[in-house]
């Protein structure tokens, strides 16, 4: 079946330190990916996308992800971590389906930032 | 602000009861995408509407509906509700149908069944 995983549900970091969050995704094809972040009682933004071209994209707020087709990854990286980065991380699939597209979340990562 | 508004902010009902959340896109976006968050079954994709016509369906229970209206705002309604659809539900809007079409997701509607 067609899956978005992303194996740590908690990460502890310092603040200064680096940050990497993983994200695997299950599909025939390369799907369009995502990354979400959602503070406490906030609704989801997106941080960065990848379609094609260049794997290593850019995102918002210092954040940037890369793509690696062979290890079906886009995983999620900031050289130094603030005490604002604290959220919830999702990543996310746009996959075809009916000659339509549906979005597949994984389960989430909640980031904890420590002073 | 992502520009996707939803009412009301926050819910409460009893079981067997039925309620309408609201959800209005972003101006010049057409496509509204409903998802329900839960501690348990995580971000899960309930329906999509397209300039009024449904487009997509994902893990949207029968006693769940949707409609948008010609004006863009889209309701979801939920019916004979039980303790277990307590949860957090959010509207999403993007401009198309596309799977790069990036979505703009609303504060949520937070929805606790007693």
């Amino acid at each position: 079946a067609q899956s978005v995983t992303q194996p740590d549900i908690h990460i502890t970091v310092s603040e200064g330190a680096s940050l990497e969050l993983r994200c695997n995704y299950s599909y025939g094809a390369t799907p369009y990916l995502f990354w979400y972040v959602q503070s406490p009682g906030q609704g989801l933004q997106l941080l960065l996308k990848y379609f094609s071209g260049d794997t290593l994209v850019q995102g918002i707020k210092g954040f940037e992800a890369e793509f690696k087709r062979s290890q079906s990854s886009f995983n999620l990286r900031k050289p130094s971590v603030h005490w604002s980065d604290a959220a919830e991380y999702f990543c996310a699939v746009g996959r075809r389906t009916s000659g339509t597209y549906k979005y597949i979340f994984g389960t989430g990562t909640r980031l904890k930032v420590l002073a | 602000d992502s520009g996707v508004t939803q009412t009301p902010k926050h819910l409460i009902t009893a079981t067997g009861q039925r309620v309408t959340l609201r959800c209005s896109p972003r101006s010049g976006d057409l496509s509204v995408y409903w998802y329900q968050q839960s501690l348990d079954q995580g971000l899960q994709f309930l329906i999509q509407y397209y300039n009024g016509e449904e487009r997509a369906k994902g893990n949207i229970l029968e006693r769940f509906s949707a409609q948008q209206f010609p004006d863009l705002h889209s309701e979801l309604n939920l019916s004979s509700l039980e303790l277990g659809d307590s949860a957090l539900y959010f509207c999403a809007s993007s401009v198309g149908t596309l799977g790069n079409n990036e979505q703009f997701f609303g504060p949520g509607t937070r929805l606790t069944v007693l």
